[in-house]
């Protein structure tokens, strides 16, 4: 199947730093990219939808300005959590869809998730 | 009411068994289906991707898709105790918003 990449798998940071999480469909255009927040023995919690080119749709009660997504290109998509706290330490995933290059209509790929960490 | 509702478990069954996961949902637009497993601390893997409704095949997996009754279904044959992980069922209408379910915890006993 299609590779999403993401990266770092794991990240430890002081509190107030902020942090860049990289996703990326290595081979095949993500038309959109998605990015979940999960904590331990639950379900993905959607936080926002990113099309290429244009600005992350933020589900209801995920702050957008903490919560920075860049989708700048049709294989890079970037989370940044900004002035990082305590309860920003969670696990975060990235997931791509596309309707070609070889991917079908309605397949979603993840990333290996993101394990954030703050002191 | 869930636009997908998924038996969150836990599952617990011995090695060899057959192992059936279900999801049933409302929304009779959903026309993509897929059922993915996680193992802890990791990301979702895609195991079954089904465009309407029918059944697929692929090793030890067989996917089934019932429009008719809004349910589907994963079913692991001889199960191994690698199989242990979290099973998500997912669906679409159009292939740019995903719908999950909550997840069913599979642990199978050697």
């Amino acid at each position: 199947g299609a590779v999403v990449s993401q990266h770092p798998s794991w990240v430890i940071c002081k509190s107030g730093t902020s942090v860049k999480i990289e996703c990326r469909s290595l081979d095949f255009q993500a038309t959109t990219m998605f990015w979940y927040r999960q904590f331990p023995k639950q379900s993905l919690m959607l936080m926002a939808t990113s099309n290429e080119g244009s600005k992350a749709t933020y589900e209801q009660g995920v702050e957008k300005d903490k919560f920075l997504i860049n989708h700048a290109s049709l294989t890079l998509s970037t989370l940044t959590v900004t002035s990082a706290h305590p309860e920003d330490s969670s696990f975060y995933i990235c997931s791509a869809s596309s309707g070609g290059g070889g991917v079908k209509t309605g397949e979603l790929f993840f990333g290996e998730g993101s394990r954030l960490t703050v002191l | 009411q869930k636009e997908v509702e998924q038996d969150p478990g836990p599952l617990s069954v011995p090695e060899g068994a057959i192992v059936s996961l279900n999801c049933t949902y409302s929304n009779s637009a959903f026309q993509y289906f897929m059922w993915y497993r996680q193992y802890s601390r990791k990301g979702p893997e895609l195991l079954m991707y089904t465009y309407s409704s029918g059944n697929k095949e692929d090793g030890r997996f067989t996917a089934q898709v019932d429009k008719s009754s809004k349910y589907i279904s994963l079913f692991i044959r001889d199960s191994q105790p690698s199989d242990s992980a979290t099973y998500l069922c997912a669906m679409s209408k159009s292939g740019n918003q995903f719908y999950f379910g909550t997840g069913t915890s599979l642990t199978v006993i050697p």
